[in-house]
């Protein structure tokens, strides 16, 4: 089953602007991560956010965490072409075994 | 250090038949997962081992999948037999534990039933 629901489910910018992608799901969680997936290097970790965590940054990444409302956001700033990419939220849902279910995606398009 | 390896990249088979896709995790991660990724959704787990012990497979379809992870290293994920839906991109990852570690993905089989 999936957990998150991913919005928007498609997005295109320019080059050097800024994307916001928004993440929801529903249980309670230990953690919830961020994938980028793209034809040329398959599924790639980006960051991992803990429950007990609000923001977390890594490089041009920005990564939200609300518990309350159970969603997260990840911004990534001054955008490349080299980050057209989907990007995936997965939750590590509490009290399971560690799985991590993957959200729908968003598809990102960065033109140059 | 080397990726997730998995083989074969690309399958064509005809329903009915069977298949078997292979996973070598990265050296010293216990923790080993399969997925199936169909066209345009997230990865959907099909199961986890914890070292050669299997943690989850309840989204596994046990009347047609089946995997074993010997000795705790390799995995093999065999179909059989294939339907038309089983179309898909399977991906092997593994990561050092489970939780709050990052998975490592393989470059994924990607399978077409025919």
């Amino acid at each position: 089953s999936q957990q998150g629901e991913e919005d928007p489910q498609a997005l295109s910018i320019q080059e050097g602007e800024n994307a916001t992608m928004n993440c929801s799901y529903k249980t309670s969680i230990n953690n919830l991560q961020w994938y980028r997936q793209n034809s040329g290097r398959g599924l790639v970790h980006l960051i991992l956010i803990r429950s007990n965590e609000r923001e977390k940054h890594s490089g041009r990444l920005r990564v939200t965490l609300d518990t309350s409302k159970k969603s997260s956001s990840l911004l990534i700033t001054a955008s490349r072409a080299a980050d057209t990419a989907s990007y995936f939220c997965a939750t590590d849902e509490t009290g399971n075994t560690g799985k991590l279910i993957f959200g729908q995606g968003t598809t990102l398009q960065v033109k140059p | 250090e080397a990726g997730v390896a998995q083989s074969p990249r690309y399958k064509i088979i005809e329903k009915r038949q069977s298949v078997a896709f292979w996973c070598n995790p990265i050296s010293g991660h216990a923790t080993l997962y399969w997925y199936q990724q169909i066209l345009g959704q997230g990865p959907k787990l099909l199961i986890q081992f914890q070292n050669n012990g299997v943690v989850d497979d309840s989204q596994l379809p046990k009347d047609r999948f089946s995997a074993e992870r010997l000795k705790g290293v390799d995995s093999t994920l065999k179909i059989q037999p294939a339907k038309l839906e089983d179309s898909a991109v399977y991906l092997c990852a593994s990561s050092l534990g489970s939780g709050s570690y990052e998975q490592y993905f393989g470059p994924g089989t990607r399978l077409t039933v025919t």
